[in-house]
């Protein structure tokens, strides 16, 4: 258990509505991830950050934004959901030696 | 973006025998990760391994970081029911800031009785 908490684990929501999910970490890690997981896909990273307010995108950003206003907690929203971003939605932290530790996951699905 | 190969896509056998997967890459990795993932869950760290030729264990898993630095392999000896899962090998390169993991297609593993 590396201390990382989701929230929420589910969420069912309508297109175009807004959406922000969480991830908490207990331990001061610098670096925190968010990815998503799709049949077929894989684990794809969306956004990351390596400190607070420091942040850049990953490799499926489009349609996602994120905020890290202290170290604990990583957000990132769907501004307008779409079918297409139902997924299963995972944060991660990297650990020193590069070790990246997932939170439990959130399932979101856009109706 | 890039994923890296892994062989088998899936895999079922009996209790007791012993399972060998591997993953493929077109380039280097400075380490290599192993994590399974149970259904509905986060994948769990199983080995990380840091330089090549490293061999590392635990319990029944054995791990070996590639000479070539482009693959990696995994073992699983005795296998037993709890061991079902999809286990993913993800490769890290500790370039700038971010330190992204590449990660398998994900091996499924079934065990039956």
């Amino acid at each position: 258990d590396a201390g990382i908490t989701q929230s929420p684990r589910h969420k069912v929501t309508e297109t175009g509505t807004p959406v922000t999910l969480r991830c908490h970490q207990t331990e001061n890690h610098r670096y925190m991830y968010w990815y998503r997981q799709d049949p077929g896909h894989g684990l794809r990273l969306i956004h990351y950050s390596y400190g607070v307010k420091d942040t850049d995108k990953g490799e499926v950003s489009d349609g996602y934004s994120v905020s890290r206003s202290k170290t604990e907690d990583f957000l990132l929203t769907l501004e307008s959901a779409t079918s297409s971003q139902t997924s299963v939605y995972f944060c991660a932290i990297r650990f020193q030696g590069g070790e990246q530790f997932f939170g439990p996951g959130t399932r979101l699905t856009v109706l | 973006g890039q994923q890296l190969n892994q062989s088998p896509q899936s895999m079922f056998i009996q209790e007791g025998e012993d399972v060998s997967m591997n993953c493929t890459s077109s380039s280097i990795f400075n380490t290599w990760l192993w994590y399974k993932q149970d259904p509905g869950e986060g994948p769990v760290l199983l080995i990380a391994l840091y330089k090549a030729g490293e061999l590392t264990s635990n319990g029944r898993l054995t791990a070996q970081f590639g000479i070539t630095r482009k693959d990696s392999f995994l073992n699983i000896s005795a296998s037993i029911p709890s061991d079902v899962g999809i286990y993913f090998c993800a490769g890290q390169l500790n370039t700038g800031t971010a330190s992204k993991l590449t990660f398998g297609t994900g091996t499924r593993l079934q065990v039956t009785l």
